[in-house]
């Protein structure tokens, strides 16, 4: 497989259940993004790694939690989510290390969640 | 506080038209400048980014941006469009100084026959 996949696509949970999203990249990249995409309403940063170490939490609730085993995996787990956390959650990955803001980010599909 | 603008939220052109979408932010200084497109069902893809140098930008699929410093804009255009360009497009922001990425609202594009 090429660029960046996600895995489920769907996803219907309760808000008592636990789940997983998982995100894979296969560039080689050292940095990784957690996006929220809500209708109406500007795509939101999560979470940033950087050479799997967390650079960037953007006041995320904690019943979102990242996780990043190596730089080509990234999962976000989720529990006791609210309704309102309905949405198109993206991952992107780039390839710079360090200060990379002007890294093209490479967006996989997303995964469709919602919160019962 | 930054902000990213796409006063259009959804634009109808017809089949080889001209297209301009439009983008300001809310910076002080200059940032790195970024246009993705979002086809139905799928990751976003970028189209150009913009980070010094020559103003006007050149990208992928034919779209071209310009740099407009004194109207904070960078706004994307196509000289004729084609009815695979119908999709949603946002312009994003990040700031040289710290690791944030800003996206506006994006602008969803109808393309006629």
């Amino acid at each position: 497989e090429t660029g960046v996949t996600q895995t489920p696509r769907h996803l219907v949970m309760g808000m008592t259940n636990k789940k997983s999203l998982k995100c894979e990249q296969h560039l080689g990249h050292n940095a990784m993004y957690w996006y929220k995409q809500s209708a109406k309403k500007p795509l939101e940063l999560m979470f940033v790694y950087s050479l799997e170490e967390r650079v960037e939490n953007n006041s995320v609730p904690s019943r979102f939690s990242p996780e990043c085993p190596n730089s080509s995996h990234l999962f976000l787990h989720l529990h006791t989510l609210q309704p309102e956390d309905s949405a198109l959650y993206l991952c992107a990955s780039s390839q710079g290390q360090g200060l990379y803001q002007s890294d093209t980010q490479y967006f996989g599909p997303g995964t469709r969640l919602t919160v019962l | 506080a930054q902000s990213v603008t796409q006063p259009d939220i959804h634009i109808t052109v017809s089949e080889g038209a001209s297209l301009e979408l439009r983008c300001n932010y809310s910076y002080g200084a200059t940032p790195y400048l970024f246009w993705y497109v979002q086809s139905p069902g799928q990751g976003l893809q970028l189209l150009l980014k913009y980070f010094s140098g020559d103003t006007l930008v050149q990208g992928i699929k034919g779209f071209e941006a310009e740099f407009k410093r004194s109207q904070s804009s960078f706004n994307l255009r196509k000289p004729s469009v084609h009815w695979s360009d119908a999709a949603e497009y946002f312009c994003a922001v990040a700031i040289r100084s710290g690791n944030q990425f800003y996206f506006g609202t994006g602008t969803s594009l109808t393309v006629i026959p």
